[in-house]
C-alpha cells in the first residue's frame, strides 16, 4: 500500500527558504499517471493547496504563492520536493504531501504532515 | 481563480441525525468536487470524489450530490466517529481550491 512521508526542518527563520521532501513508498513515482502535490494547513485553520508536480517536471502552482514556490521530482529516490522562498510567520503550517489521482484531481493518500514553524 | 464557499462553518447535531453540508463554486466545475473528513492531529481522509463517488471502504451513510456550482454532502445517520471537520475541494482547470471547512460538533 502506498505511503507518503514528509521530511521537514521544523523551524525556519524569516526570509529564509523552507525546503521539504516527500518520500513515496509502496509504489513508484516513475511511469505513473499521477501528479504529486503539497497542501498546507496553518494551526487551527483550513487547507491551502500549494502546488502540484509531475515526473516530467510539469508544475501547477497556487497563484497566490507562485512567485515563491518551486517543486521537483527525483525519480531515482522516489521523492518529490517543495521549496518556498522568503518565508514569513504566515507560512507557519503543517505541510502535507499528497498524491493526486489522475492529473490534478482529488488527493489520496496523504502524508501524516510535518509542522514547520517560521520564527526568529 | 475558482472560489468555493462552504456552509455552515459549524454544525451541532446528535447521534442518529441526518446532516447536510453545502459547497458552492464561483463558476461551473461540472462534477469535479471531492469531500474529506479530518480529525484533530490527522491528515484529511478522502470520502467522496467526482461529487458523488464513494471512496472504497467508506460507509454508505456518507453521500454526495450536485453538479455545476451547487454541491451537497450528507451523512444519513450520524455515528459517534463522524464528529470531525469536513472539507470540500474543487479540482477543475488545473487548480485546486478547498472550502473553508465545517466543524461537526456533538449537540
Amino acid at each position: 500500500q502506498m505511503q507518503l512521508q514528509e521530511s521537514a526542518p521544523g523551524l525556519v527563520r524569516p526570509s529564509e527558504t523552507l525546503s521539504l521532501t516527500c518520500t513515496v513508498s509502496g509504489a513508484s513515482i516513475s511511469h505513473s499517471t499521477f501528479y504529486w502535490g503539497w497542501i498546507r494547513q496553518p494551526p487551527g485553520k483550513g487547507l491551502e493547496w500549494i502546488g502540484t508536480v509531475y515526473e516530467d517536471g510539469d508544475t501547477r502552482y497556487n497563484p497566490s504563492l507562485k512567485s515563491r514556490v518551486s517543486m521537483s521530482v527525483d525519480t531515482s529516490k522516489n521523492q518529490f520536493s517543495l521549496s518556498l522562498r522568503s518565508v514569513t510567520t504566515t507560512d507557519t503550517a503543517t505541510y502535507y504531501c499528497v498524491r493526486h489521482f489522475g492529473s490534478i484531481d482529488w488527493c489520496d493518500p496523504w502524508g501524516h504532515g510535518a509542522l514547520v514553524t517560521v520564527s526568529s | 481563480d475558482i472560489q468555493v464557499t462552504q456552509s455552515p462553518s459549524t454544525l451541532s447535531a446528535s447521534v442518529g441525525d441526518r446532516v447536510t453540508i453545502t459547497c458552492r463554486a464561483s463558476q461551473n466545475i461540472n462534477v469535479w468536487l471531492a469531500w474529506y473528513q479530518q480529525k484533530p492531529g490527522k491528515p484529511p481522509k478522502l470520502l467522496i470524489y467526482q461529487a458523488s463517488t464513494l471512496q472504497p471502504g467508506i460507509p454508505p451513510r456518507f453521500s454526495g450530490s450536485g453538479s455545476g456550482t451547487e454541491f451537497t454532502f450528507t451523512i444519513s445517520s450520524l455515528q459517534p466517529d463522524d464528529f470531525a471537520t469536513y472539507y470540500c475541494q474543487q479540482y477543475d482547470t488545473y487548480s485546486v481550491t478547498f472550502g473553508q471547512g465545517t466543524k461537526l460538533e456533538i449537540k
